[in-house]
This record gives structure tokens, sequence and C-alpha cells, in this order.
């Protein structure tokens, strides 16, 4: 079956870039997302890639996908501290139905 | 547009108590879906719906059940609430969002605790 893992917990300084990092399993994944959760709220989506793309930017973030090695990887460029976050990737194969999402990892960024 | 609601937001339980948490979505998306979140675990769909009138299992169904109301409105049922059903459900629904992307929406959680 699919399974998307993630690490926890990463702490950057105020200023500094982030990379949060995700592995999945399922080849036949056609769109994969990054979302964020604040404390107490619901995900929001961030930004997503196509699978037939290596690269995605929008303003601070840098999406980078090797789908080679299954990795994902979200760059934050000047991290803020309404960063703080727990940010989660998730794929799908076709539809958003059944998206399956990784464990989360929390950001913390400290000043 | 409220996008996707839930209520309550909090709930305590006690084992053995049942309860209906209800979600809806004004966004006229087909599909919704029912998640529960622990620490450490992501999320995890407990059930979903395509479309009115049908409903299918996810990952962790044991202990839950579902009603697909109408399109906008999906409650889930804890017939029998048990400890190991503390958690923080979502509800979602999905349509085209970003670019033309399916994307799901979610709503801001309730917090259940079952003592």
């Amino acid at each position: 079956g699919e399974d998307v893992e993630q690490s926890l917990f990463l702490s950057v300084r105020e200023g500094d870039s982030s990379v949060i990092n995700c592995t999945y399993t399922d080849s036949s994944s056609t769109y994969l997302y990054w979302y964020k959760q604040e404390p107490g709220a619901g995900l929001q989506l961030l930004t997503y890639i196509f699978s037939n793309m290596d690269m995605k930017q929008d303003q601070r973030l840098t999406v980078l996908l090797n789908k080679k090695d299954k990795h994902l990887s979200l760059r934050i460029a000047d991290t803020q501290t309404g960063d703080s976050a727990i940010y989660f990737c998730a794929e799908s194969t076709g539809t958003a139905s059944k998206l399956t999402f990784g464990t989360g990892t929390r950001l913390q960024v400290t000043l | 547009n409220a996008g996707v609601t839930q209520t309550p937001k909090f709930q305590v339980l006690k084992t053995g108590q049942s309860m209906t948490l209800q979600c809806a979505q004004d966004m006229n998306h087909n599909s919704m879906y029912w998640y529960r979140q622990d620490p450490g675990m992501g999320l995890r769909l407990i059930y979903y719906s395509a479309s009115e009138g049908t409903t299918d299992k996810g990952e962790v169904p044991n202990g839950y059940n579902v009603s697909r109301l109408n399109k906008r409105e999906f409650s889930l049922r804890l017939e029998s609430a048990a400890p190991s059903q503390t958690s923080v459900y979502f509800c979602a629904s999905s349509g085209r969002g970003l670019a033309g992307v399916d994307t799901q929406y979610f709503g801001p959680g309730t917090r259940l605790t079952v003592l």
C-alpha cells in the first residue's frame, strides 16, 4: 500500500531557509501536495506539484520532486515566525479522493 | 463562503456514550471525507463519500458509521465511544481548486476526548 514518511521536527532561525522532506512509495502518484496546519486549525493547501514536474516555485516556496527516488521537498525561503506550523505532504493517484498523508513535520522558528 | 464547517468544536464523552459529528460544505463538492489525527500518525481516513448516496470505508472505519445526508452534509457517528477514539476529527470536501487541480478543503476540526 501507499506510505508517506516525514521527519517529525525541524527547528530553524528566523530569516534562514527551511527544508522539509518527504518520501513516498506509490510510483503511480499523479499529484503531490503540501498542506500547512497552524495550531488549533484545520489543514490548508500550500502548494502542489504534478508528477511530471521537477520543480515548482511560488513566492517563498519551492517544491522539488525527485520521481526516481520518490522524494519530495518543500523549501521555505526567509522563514518567519508565522511559518511555525505542522507541514504535511500528501499524495494522490488521480483525483483528490483518498489522499495519503505523511505524519507531518513540526516546524519551529526561533528568533 | 464558509467552506467546510464542523460542529461541535470540542466534546468530552464517557466510555459507551454515543454522539454524531456534523460536517457541511457550501462549495457544491461531490466528495467528502472524515479523518482522524493522532500525534505522530498524520491523518488517517475513516470514511469517505464520493457522491451523494454513496459511502466507503477508509483506513480505520471500525467503531464509526457515516451518513451522507445530502450533497452538503456528511456526518460521523460514534455508537459506543471508547478511549481509543480520543482524537481530533477533520472533515474535508474535494473539488477543483488551484489551477483546476483537485484539492481537498478541510474544516477546523472537532477535538474529542473519551474518558
